[in-house]
């Protein structure tokens, strides 16, 4: 089983539309959770970090559930400029040495 | 916000060359730096970690006399790939940690390698 899971995609969807993507983790030891997006051919950029309580920003909103062991993303009212490829990542503490990447989410909104 | 410069974005070279890539954290010290690949609609993969002042930590099945990494100074790490060969092509990416807010990775831009 590989350690961090996501639904690969792609998700085709239209504007506005509400699109969720969840992720599932192995490591029951697990301490940091975060969501990145990448757009083709160029670096990660952290989209927001995951906490318990969950957390939102803006048209964003991220949950963790320890127990089950996943972590979710939501995006409401998607632009067409959201279109990228949605990586969770997971890490055994807060270095990076130990930050695990999922394979990735690729999200296309269309017109 | 912090950034990180990575360079060349783009290499291209023939078989048997060596390529250096250069990352370089702008406005933060970074003790720590990582250096990752990532093949065509795959994540990224951790291919070591590199310590300023001391010996690069490589991953399993990453050969270190190939990439060799040299982290000199708090805000520049290199990596070289030696006498590279088309299986090597890839992108390269590289991050690093602020000393004062480890949390956080940030990324550099990436090096897009093809080796002919």
């Amino acid at each position: 089983r590989k350690e961090v899971e996501q639904d690969p995609g792609p998700f085709n969807v239209p504007e506005g539309a509400t699109v969720a993507f969840n992720c599932t983790y192995s490591n029951s030891a697990s301490q940091s959770f975060f969501w990145y997006r990448q757009d083709c051919r160029k670096e990660p950029k952290l989209l927001m970090s995951v906490y318990s309580s969950g957390n939102e920003d803006g048209r964003f909103t991220a949950q963790l559930n320890r127990a089950s062991q996943y972590i979710s993303l939501l995006i409401r009212d998607s632009k067409l400029s959201d279109s990228a490829t949605y990586l969770c990542v997971v890490g055994l503490d807060n270095y990076g040495q130990n930050f695990v990447f999922g394979p990735g989410t690729r999200l296309s909104v269309l017109p | 916000g912090a950034v990180v410069s990575q360079h060349p974005s783009r290499v291209i070279c023939k078989s048997g060359t060596s390529v250096k890539i250069e990352c370089r954290s702008l406005d933060f010290q970074a003790t720590t730096m990582f250096w990752y690949r990532q093949f065509p609609k795959k994540s990224l993969m951790l291919m070591a970690t590199s310590n300023e002042g001391s010996k690069a930590t490589y991953e399993q099945g990453v050969e270190k006399d190939k990439f060799l990494i040299n982290h000199a100074s708090l805000t520049l790490s290199t990596l070289t790939v030696t006498s590279a060969h088309p299986e090597d092509s890839s992108f390269y990416i590289c991050s690093a940690q602020n000393d004062r807010d480890n949390e956080k990775l940030f990324f550099g831009s990436g090096t897009q390698l093809s080796v002919l």
